[in-house]
């Protein structure tokens, strides 16, 4: 079966702190995408990665295969972050299976 | 380019009432994906079309949700009767032909209140 874990569940930093989200995955599924949705429901894709690190402004996504882990890091984080943060897996049917979010509050 | 669209974007029904949502995908996309969202939880797939065929409809309650996407482009999903355990954010999502369906684009989403 193939799954998506994440942690923490709940996250609250204080604006500026460095953070990271963590995910794991199970054999099967291809690439990560790294996705961010706001209060009102909306999604945004943030990432897709299937090797390394890519960054984007003050996010970074590093995945590792062989462990089958990947992060999710926020650097000089700002209350505008606030989001539940979802780690996705390209299944092996070409599907999308969800992690069950990151709540991220950043405090002024 | 526009991304996808949804409408409405909020709803409120009671119980046993009907209710349709519908989805305008990012034009030239022949891949399209109805999710629901409870709360606290992760999006989970409801169907998946490409073009106007349905590719995955296992998670589907067919006693009660049906959806379609004729010619190909713009699609509905139904709810009839709505129950309380409804209630969640219906996110529609789309991807365009030959690319891995992972890479997909999601619309702002529906949230469903059934009382």
């Amino acid at each position: 079966k193939n799954e998506v874990e994440q942690s923490p569940q709940n996250l609250t930093a204080q604006e500026g702190e460095f953070i990271t989200i963590n995910c794991s995955y199970s054999v099967g599924i291809s690439a990560l995408h790294w996705l961010q949705q706001h209060p009102g429901g909306g999604i945004v894709s943030l990432f897709m990665l299937s090797s390394g690190k890519k960054k984007h402004g003050r996010l970074i996504a590093t995945i590792n295969i062989q462990e089958k882990h990947s992060s999710l890091h926020i650097t000089a984080s700002h209350p505008r972050d606030s989001a539940v943060y979802i780690c996705a897996g390209g299944g092996s049917q070409g599907n999308l299976i969800f992690g069950k979010g990151t709540k991220l509050s950043v405090k002024p | 380019e526009a991304g996808v669209a949804q409408s409405p974007r909020y709803k409120i029904i009671e119980k046993r009432q009907s209710v349709a949502f519908w989805c305008n995908p990012i034009s030239g996309h022949a891949t399209l994906y109805w999710y629901q969202q409870i709360l606290g939880q992760g999006p989970k797939l409801l169907i998946q079309f490409q073009n106007n065929g349905v590719v995955d409809d296992s998670q589907l309650p067919k006693d009660r949700f049906s959806a379609e996407r004729l010619k190909g482009v713009d699609s509905t999903l139904k709810i009839q009767p709505a129950k309380l355990e409804d209630s969640a954010v219906y996110l529609c999502a789309s991807s365009p032909w030959g690319v891995r369906s992972y890479e997909q684009y999601f619309g702002p989403g529906t949230r469903l209140t059934v009382t």
